[in-house]
C-alpha cells in the first residue's frame, strides 16, 4: 500500500508568480485535504476535496484553488504569490467516513521571494 | 470558534523516562476527535494516537496513552519508556464530525529525548 505523495519536496518562487504543487492519494482514499503550515506553527486548513468536488474551505483567499482528478490526485494552486505564502504546505488523504485518522505526507516547502 | 491550546512550547525528557505533553481545546460540539499527531524532521505528520470523545477510556498505542478530561475540554499525551526516535514536534489536534471534517492543530511542542 503506498502512501501519500507530494511533490516538488522543495520550490522557490517569485513575488507574483504562480505555482501548482501536487498531491498523489493513498490508494483507496478519496478525499484528499490541503494544509498550510508556516515556520514554527500548526497546520492551517486550506480546503478539502471529495470525488472532485469541493468539499469545505478555510480562511483563504480565492487565489488559493484546488483540484481533484478521477483518480484522487490532488492539485493546489497558489496565483498572485506573496512573501508570507512561505510555508510548508501539506496534503492528507482519507477514505471518506473513516473514523478521521488522515495519512499525511511529507510535504512541499515553497520559498516565495 | 472551535481552538486548540498547546502551552508548552519545548520540553525535554532523559531516555527510558516518561513525559507528558498537554492540550487543551475549546468546542460546543459534542461529537469530535481529538489526535496526537508526531512531526519528525522528515515533515510527514504521523498519527500517533485517537480518542473518540464518546469513550469514556483513555486511549493507548504500546508507549503512548492519553488522558482525557471531557469536561475540561483537556487532553494530554504520556510518552512512557522515552526513546530518541521520539524526539520530534508533537501536535495536539481536533476534529469535529458536524461538518467538514477539517483538523484544528495546536501549536505544537517540540520534544527532545536526552541520551
Amino acid at each position: 500500500e503506498t502512501g501519500v505523495t507530494q511533490s516538488p519536496t522543495h520550490l522557490i518562487k517569485t513575488r507574483g508568480q504562480q505555482v501548482t504543487l501536487r498531491c498523489s492519494s493513498q490508494s483507496g482514499h478519496n478525499t484528499v485535504s490541503w494544509y498550510q503550515q508556516a515556520l514554527g506553527q500548526g497546520p492551517q486548513f486550506i480546503f478539502q476535496y471529495y470525488r472532485e468536488e469541493e468539499n469545505g474551505r478555510g480562511n483563504f483567499p480565492p487565489r488559493f484553488s484546488g483540484l481533484q482528478f478521477p483518480n484522487y490526485s490532488s492539485e493546489l494552486n497558489v496565483n498572485a504569490l506573496e512573501l508570507d505564502d512561505s510555508a510548508l504546505y501539506l496534503c492528507a488523504s482519507s477514505p471518506h467516513s473513516e473514523n478521521y485518522g488522515y495519512t499525511f505526507g511529507s510535504g512541499t516547502r515553497l520559498t516565495v521571494v | 470558534a472551535q481552538t486548540v491550546t498547546q502551552s508548552q512550547p519545548e520540553m525535554s525528557v532523559q531516555e527510558a523516562e516518561t513525559v507528558t505533553l498537554s492540550c487543551t481545546y475549546d468546542t460546543s460540539e459534542n461529537n469530535y476527535y481529538l489526535f496526537w499527531y508526531k512531526q519528525p524532521p522528515s515533515r510527514q505528520m504521523i498519527l500517533v494516537i485517537r480518542q473518540e470523545a464518546y469513550k469514556q477510556q483513555n486511549a493507548t498505542e504500546n508507549r503512548f496513552s492519553v488522558n482525557f478530561q471531557k469536561a475540561a475540554k483537556s487532553f494530554s499525551l504520556k510518552i512512557s519508556d522515552s526513546q530518541l526516535g521520539d524526539t520530534a514536534m508533537y501536535f495536539c489536534a481536533f476534529i469535529d464530525t458536524s461538518g467538514t471534517y477539517k483538523y484544528i492543530f495546536g501549536t505544537g511542542t517540540r520534544l527532545k529525548v536526552l541520551a
